[in-house]
């Protein structure tokens, strides 16, 4: 298993901004996983984000809304840019068990866009 | 590709009733499945998993679930539930190998009354 600790767990963001979210694992995952949560929704899959190539990133969702950074193996920030009210979600970072898919969760991040 | 649907969005139960949350996947490859709970204002943990062996697999929490081939089901269940087991609960799928990303169902909110 890993332990994921995501900063900001929760803010409340003025619409235009932008806020980049850190996810640290307390061991070394090659693939991460980050997940949208909107209110009373299911999990929507943002992007793949493994270490050393490009994030690849879901229908629906651009590198230019949401810039991912992967610089070593514990560490990811995701910044979701230029917030709109419909940016309120839960975001996740999840890294996966390379040899079955299963993927650990931390408490995430709430954010709240005005 | 894999999908994964859960066949009830709500389930309201008395406290000590048994509850059955349904799952039912499609994929055209073995998979391995995944039951995750999030309890109100927390983040995903996992429940139970099948990844062989024993088609009935038993989780934390007194919750478990059978694998079903033929019927390509992996419901949940508890023979008595507790007011603290109300959460928000989804079912997961992988192709065998673990190189691919979780598929996620839409969730099942169980409410569990007194």
């Amino acid at each position: 298993s890993a332990v994921i600790s995501q900063k900001p767990s929760r803010d409340i963001c003025q619409r235009g901004t932008s806020l980049t979210i850190q996810c640290q694992v307390d061991s070394q995952v090659t693939m991460m996983f980050w997940y949208r949560q909107q209110p009373g929704q299911s999990l929507t899959l943002i992007a793949t984000a493994n270490q050393g190539s490009e994030a690849t990133y879901e229908s629906g969702f651009v590198i230019d809304k949401f810039p991912i950074s992967r610089p070593n193996l514990t560490f990811s920030t995701l910044t979701v840019s230029n917030m709109s009210p419909e940016d309120s979600s839960i975001y996740l970072c999840s890294p996966a068990d390379p040899t079955t898919g299963e993927l650990f969760f931390g408490e995430g991040s709430r954010l709240t866009v005005l | 590709a894999q999908s994964v649907t859960q066949l009830d969005s709500q389930v309201p139960v008395f406290e000590e009733a048994p509850v059955e949350l349904r799952c039912n996947y499609s994929s055209s490859v073995s998979v391995y499945l995944f039951w995750y709970v999030q309890y109100p204002n927390q983040g995903l943990q996992l429940l139970l998993k099948y990844l062989s062996g024993s088609t009935l697999v038993k989780g934390i929490n007194g919750f478990e679930a059978e694998f079903n081939k033929s019927q390509t089901s992996f419901h949940l269940r508890k023979p008595s539930v507790h007011i603290s087991d109300t959460a928000e609960y989804f079912c997961a799928v992988s192709p065998q190998g673990g190189s691919e990303k979780l598929v996620f169902g839409k969730g099942t909110k169980l409410t569990v009354n007194p």
